[in-house]
């Protein structure tokens, strides 16, 4: 069974930092491209991060650049968010999702459950 | 404010056909393949539509998609009470070079 399942969620203050993973399962991760996509509270989709497969080509939201990374390793078939200088606006549920076509971003077909981040004081 | 533009809320009988838009610029939709995604509160969304008009596997033939310009749509044929959720459209943003997705529209089912 194709599996994404994230952890690392937690309550932490403003300022702090954060690092999740997404362990994924039943396909071949090197293969594909990852993103993490978050939800506010009440809110719609919107699209964190993204890497390449082979972990070399990454892109970020603007909203997230300079205090967010994202980071893979294929050999234990993870991928990260190391999550830094956190706001209370980056609270949401954060959902790791994979790529439906191998190298390429055509659409996101397998999602996690999702990992509640809270950034308050 | 999305990028992306789609209206707030949607609504059909059952059996009937609705249309979700979902208007773009030449740097996202003009430029890129458009995805449409299924959300039904609580749970984890869901792929409906990529490259504009494929479905993935499993997904029924009662949804659909196109694109024209920078606009897409997504139509839902047949509309059952599962159907009653969540639809967001989403295309990559060379300007941002990002992915970029719409503000989500609410499909009622009456």
């Amino acid at each position: 069974e194709v599996q994404l399942v994230e952890s690392g969620g937690d309550l932490v203050q403003p300022g702090g930092s954060l690092k999740l993973s997404c362990a994924a399962s039943g396909f071949t991760f090197s293969t594909y491209a990852m993103s993490w996509v978050r939800q506010a509270p009440g809110k719609g989709l919107e699209w964190v991060t993204g890497l390449g497969n082979l972990g070399v080509n990454t892109y970020y939201a603007d909203s997230v650049r300079g205090r967010f990374t994202i980071s893979r390793d294929n050999s234990k078939n993870t991928l990260y968010l190391q999550m830094n200088s956190l706001r209370v606006e980056d609270t949401a549920v954060y959902y790791c999702a994979k790529e439906i076509v191998p190298g390429a971003l055509n659409g996101m077909d397998v999602w996690g459950q999702g990992t509640t981040v809270t950034v308050s004081s | 404010q999305s990028v992306l533009t789609q209206p707030p809320s949607a609504s059909g009988s059952p059996g009937q056909r609705v249309s979700i838009s979902c208007s773009g610029g030449s740097s996202n939709i003009g430029s890129h393949t458009v995805n449409w995604y299924q959300q039904v509160p609580g749970t984890a969304p869901k792929l409906l539509i990529y490259r504009n008009n494929q479905r993935p596997s499993g997904v029924p033939d009662r949804f659909s998609g196109s694109k024209s310009g920078t606009s897409a749509s997504l139509a839902i044929s047949g509309l059952q009470s599962e159907d009653e959720a969540y639809y967001y459209c989403a295309a990559w943003d060379d300007s941002l070079t990002g992915r970029v997705f719409g503000g989500g529209t609410k499909l009622t089912v009456l």
